[in-house]
This record gives structure tokens, sequence and C-alpha cells, in this order.
């Protein structure tokens, strides 16, 4: 089955930098889109970014433009997230997923039909 | 962008009942709507994508309707292992938003 190990997370200070990838397995990882969504400590889920099967477009949530910077290695299956700039609301656990395309609707639906274990980021004095 | 509003937010059920759960977009998304299910400390799994469509190896007792702004899911039989939360997300727009989730707890 489709395999996604996400891994990088950390405790980290305010203004920091961190990376993090997530390693994609039993799939061909150079034909899909991938997506990185977050999860705040007891609060509900929340699109980050997502990256074209190129890595030629890519998209990112308001609160994250300018700070992070999706980015994929197909010759590794592996995806990226650089953050700079880190801010207390970045706390959250990051999780990859796999961007699925229902064919049936023009343009087609997507969702995240794959998703890793996620990776916890901390960002505290 | 465009709000994603679940109700209830919380819900106590017993095993067997039949569970609807229902959500609004604050503009009309067609049917480009999915649900997704999460267990605490786990990651979330897809259950239903463009409103209806149920994705592989779900079982059949989750179904998904609607189209426009309002939205439901309906777990026909609730078993022990759907005791979860669950989110709505619409990926009509970007930013692809998600509802705040509806927590289904054991009554």
């Amino acid at each position: 089955e489709v395999q996604l190990v996400e891994s990088g997370g950390g405790l980290v200070q305010p203004g920091g930098s961190l990376r993090l990838s997530c390693a994609a397995s039993r799939f061909t990882f150079s034909g899909y889109w991938m997506t990185w969504v977050r999860q705040a400590p007891g609060r509900g889920l929340e699109w980050v970014a997502n990256i074209k099967q190129d890595g030629s477009e890519k998209y990112y949530v308001d609160s994250v433009k300018g700070r992070f910077t999706i980015s994929r290695d197909n010759a590794k299956n592996s995806l990226y997230l650089q953050m700079s700039s880190l801010r207390a609301e970045d706390t959250a656990v990051y999780y990859c997923a796999r961007v699925s395309l229902d064919l049936k609707l023009v343009p087609p639906c997507v969702a995240f039909d794959y998703w890793g274990q996620g990776t916890l980021v901390t960002v505290s004095s | 962008d465009i709000q994603m509003t679940q109700s209830p937010s919380s819900l106590s059920a017993s095993v067997g009942d039949r569970v609807t759960i229902t959500c609004r977009a604050s503009q009309s998304i067609s049917s480009y709507l999915n649900w997704y299910q999460q267990t605490p400390g786990k990651a979330p799994k897809l259950l239903i994508y463009a409103a209806s469509g149920l994705q592989s190896g779900v079982p059949s007792r989750f179904s998904g309707s609607g189209s426009g702004t309002d939205f439901t899911l309906t777990i026909s039989s609730l078993q022990p292992e759907d005791f979860a939360t669950y989110y709505c997300q619409q990926t009509y727009s970007t930013p692809w938003t998600f509802g705040q989730g509806t927590k289904v707890e054991i009554k």
C-alpha cells in the first residue's frame, strides 16, 4: 500500500527555520500532485501548500506565503517543506498527503487520498 | 476564502444508530466536497470524495450527498470503530478549506 513517512519536526525558536521531509513509496511519486496539511494541537485541519508533479506549479495558504517553500525531488521520491521565520502559530502536526483527482468532474475534484503519520513542529522559546 | 461550517460540533450516539453530519459552504462549491475521518493520534482518512464518491476500501455504511452549498455525511449504522472526528473539505477553490470538525462520541 501507499506509504508516506514524514520527518524533520522538532522544537524551534520563533524566527527560526526547519525543513520537513516526506518519503514516498509504493506508488509512482512523479505522477501525483502532493500537499502539506497541518493541525495545531487540539484544533482542526489547515491546508498549507501543494505542488504539481514536475514542481512547476506551487500554491500556498496566505498565512505561510513568503515564509514556507514546498518542493520535491522525484528522483528521491521525496517531498519537502522549507519553513522559515517561524511563529508560535505555526506549531502543529504537519502531514504530507497524496492528491487524487476525480475526473468525473470538470475540472477534476481534488482530494487527499493517502496521508503520512505526521511530524510535530513546536515553535517556542 | 470559502468558509465551511459543520453541524453539530459534537454528538453522542449508540452503536447501530443512524448518524447525519451536515456541512455548509459560504458559497456554491458544486460537488467539490470531501469527507475525512480522524481518530485520536492518527492521520485523517478519506471517506467520501466529490460529495458522493465512496473511497475504495471504505465501508458502504458511509454515504455522502449534496451539491451547491449544503452537504451531508451519513453513517447508516454506527459501529464502534466509527467513533471519531469527521471533517468536510472544499476543493472548489484555493485555499482549500476544512470544516471545524464534528466529534462523534459514544452515548
